[in-house]
């Protein structure tokens, strides 16, 4: 079936280093993928999103692209914040899929220190 | 600012109560979702509503029951729920069910506390 693998956290960075949280997709046909951030004691915020292969999302400096040769869209960022800290997941959608059902990685913790 | 909005933000509740939670938005979305999620996991699907109607049921037990009783509400009854039902619950819209490429947007939640 279709599934999301993101790198394991928690992921622990200082101020303004570089940052790449991985993720791979399996799926059948042509996905659309998202990153999506949530901030402690929040829901989910859509980060970006990229809807064919090549396609580069980019917000508040993340960006993704969608890699279709290695079925990837890994998130980074050039100079994370404290601010960053959160937790990001990173979701499918197919075509034809149960009422557009969303397919969550696992999340990858993200701590950022002064 | 999110465009979805849920109530109660935290709810307690005994095995026995019954109580609800609520979802609205005004984005003139035709698909609603309820989510279950647990402490540092991904949410899990619950239902769908695709045009007010029921469209997916993730097999879940009877205590929660959804309700769409327009195209910018959404409700969940809870009753004679259970400790492991502790989680937080949001609520998610999409303009269509399909296509897939548009996202989905997400309510802050409701934290459930089942004593």
């Amino acid at each position: 079936g279709d599934s999301v693998t993101q790198m394991e956290g928690p992921v622990t960075l200082s101020e303004e280093a570089f940052l790449t949280i991985n993720c791979t997709y399996t799926a059948t046909g042509y996905p659309s993928l998202f990153w999506y951030v949530q901030y402690p004691g929040e829901g989910l915020q859509l980060l970006l999103k990229a809807t064919k292969a090549d396609d580069k999302g980019s917000n508040k400096g993340f960006e993704a692209t969608y890699r279709k040769e290695t079925t990837s869209f890994h998130l980074e960022k050039g100079s994370v914040q404290v601010s960053d800290s959160a937790v990001y997941f990173c979701a499918l959608r197919k075509p034809g899929n149960q009422g557009g059902k969303l397919i969550f990685g696992q999340g990858t913790e993200l701590s950022v220190k002064p | 600012d999110t465009e979805v909005t849920q109530t109660p933000k935290h709810l307690v509740m005994g095995m026995t109560n019954k109580k609800s939670l609520k979802c609205e938005q005004h984005m003139g979305h035709r698909a609603m979702y309820w989510y279950k999620q647990k402490a540092k996991k991904p949410p899990e699907l619950m239902f769908v509503y695709s045009y007010e109607k029921l469209s997916i049921n993730e097999s879940v037990p009877s205590r929660f029951s959804p309700e769409c009783p327009n195209s910018s509400l959404l409700n969940l009854h809870l009753h004679a729920l259970q400790p492991e039902d502790s989680a937080l619950y949001l609520c998610a819209s999409s303009q269509e069910p399909q296509p897939s490429n548009q996202p989905q947007h997400f309510g802050d939640g409701t934290r459930l506390s089942i004593l």
